[in-house]
């Protein structure tokens, strides 16, 4: 079955400072693992995908993303991070075997402070 | 280009009742998926339609039923409603079953179960 794991409900982190948001994975075969960033009362909004190719994925607002096979991680990253970044972030899969399902993870807080 | 659109946005229903949500999906997708978001958790997957057919289904009761229609729309009905279907509950959309692209949510609809 697939999966993926978030282990920080929450992670604080100060304006300009770099933020890491991590996400580990257990999938048969070869992973298809994206980022989604939540706002408040809002629906999901894509941030970056790895399918194949560069372990160092690049998305939206400047985050980024490494994917480490042997760790089995998918860690969400920002060199700076701004106030506005504070949202909800889930990591997901994508089932290929099951028409496409997505399996979430539980979400991470990320509150950054001026 | 109009994305996924979901209506409505908000409704409060109380138990017992059945509650019909509405999904369009982004212009040039074909496959429709409903999520479950509960407070505080990571949507979980209700079922997914394509070419007007369930083609794979969650972890949920009979309850939860779906339709497809010709123009690729959706609706999402949910029977015997308890209060445990309280719950943000998410449209994606995807151009067809063998796309290896990101789902694209709607803003969801806030169900409220009294």
């Amino acid at each position: 079955a697939q999966s993926v794991a978030q282990p920080e409900d929450q992670v604080n982190v100060a304006e300009g400072n770099p933020l890491t948001v991590k996400c580990t994975y257990s999938v048969s075969g070869n992973p298809y693992l994206f980022w989604y960033v939540q706002y408040p009362n809002r629906g999901l909004q894509f941030l970056l995908k790895y399918i194949t190719g560069d372990n160092l994925v690049k998305g939206s607002y400047g985050f980024e993303a490494e994917f480490n096979k042997s760790q089995t991680s998918f860690h969400l990253k920002k060199p700076s991070a701004l106030v506005s970044d504070s949202a909800l972030y889930f990591c997901a899969v994508r089932d290929l075997g099951n028409f496409n399902k997505f399996y979430f993870g539980s979400g991470t807080k990320l509150n950054v402070k001026p | 280009d109009a994305g996924v659109t979901q209506s409505p946005t908000h409704l409060i229903k109380t138990r017992g009742q059945q509650v019909t949500l509405r999904c369009s999906p982004k212009s040039g997708h074909d496959t429709v998926s409903w999520y479950q978001q509960a407070l505080g958790q990571g949507p979980q997957f209700i079922f997914q339609y394509y070419e007007e057919e369930e083609r794979q289904r969650g972890n949920f009761p009979d309850r939860f039923s779906g339709h497809q229609f010709p123009n690729y729309s959706s609706e999402l009905n949910v029977n015997a409603l308890l209060l445990g279907d309280s719950a943000l509950y998410l449209c994606a959309s995807s151009r067809g079953r063998l796309d290896t692209g990101e789902l694209f949510f709607g803003e969801g609809s806030r169900l409220t179960v009294l």
